[in-house]
């Protein structure tokens, strides 16, 4: 049980369009979703949290009209990279959160060129 | 900020226990602790969690000190597959109970 998916699994663009990733819970529902970026060789960052009917809560120094979410079910949240640029490029991953513990996607690696 | 530190990298011997060692000084008392990790190019993958007493489960063993100021990580047979990048984490006790990342250890198992 309590497994996420991520799609696409990765995905290059041309700067200046926009790509969306999608995570899914997929045998569970969960009101929280946290999407993460992960440079090479280094931690995962957390971007935003996302709750389920309301407005995502982003950390700071993460632009929100640049990284839209929208979490409009209980299994599925969406992280939308507008006008992307190369230094967007990097492995995006969502969780998941059933009470106190997060369960993570596989990863999206995006390549903007 | 991070709320835990870690050696950057630790060798071990397969069939050897590896002893994970984590700094989270500043927990405060309803805080957990959960470990993570993550093998190259996928998501984190649980291990364990705990409050105040030792863990075990089918992966590892948690042990915490009396005083919750650190922990140890206990993989009791390592094997090439555990090798991968483990994290510490100091979970919230409230609101959205988000996790931030340290910078892990990275645990390579050789042969």
């Amino acid at each position: 049980g309590a497994v996420v998916s991520q799609h696409p699994s990765r995905v290059i663009c041309k700067s200046g369009t926009s790509v969306k990733i999608e995570c899914r819970s997929l045998d569970f529902q969960a009101t929280t979703m946290f999407w993460y970026r992960q440079f090479p060789k280094q931690s995962l960052m957390l971007m935003a949290t996302s709750n389920e009917g309301s407005k995502a809560t982003y950390e700071q120094g993460v632009e929100k009209d640049k990284f839209l979410i929208n979490h409009a079910s209980l299994t599925l949240s969406t992280l939308t990279v507008t006008s992307a640029h190369p230094e967007d490029s990097s492995f995006y991953i969502c969780s998941a959160r059933i009470v106190g513990e997060q369960y993570f996607g596989p990863g999206t690696r995006l390549t903007v060129t | 900020d991070a709320k835990t530190t870690q050696p950057t990298s630790m060798d071990c011997a397969e069939g050897r226990a590896a002893n994970l060692p984590c700094n989270h000084s500043t927990i405060s008392g309803n805080e957990y602790v959960y470990w993570y990790r993550q093998i190259h190019s996928q998501g984190p993958q649980y291990i364990i969690h705990g409050l105040k007493n030792n863990e075990t489960n089918e992966m590892a063993s948690l042990i915490i000190t009396e005083d919750r100021k650190s922990s140890t990580l206990i993989l009791p047979h390592a094997t090439l597959r555990d090798t991968a990048v483990y994290y510490c984490i100091v979970r919230e006790v409230s609101g959205t109970y988000k996790y931030i990342f340290g910078t892990g250890t990275r645990l390579k198992v050789l042969a």
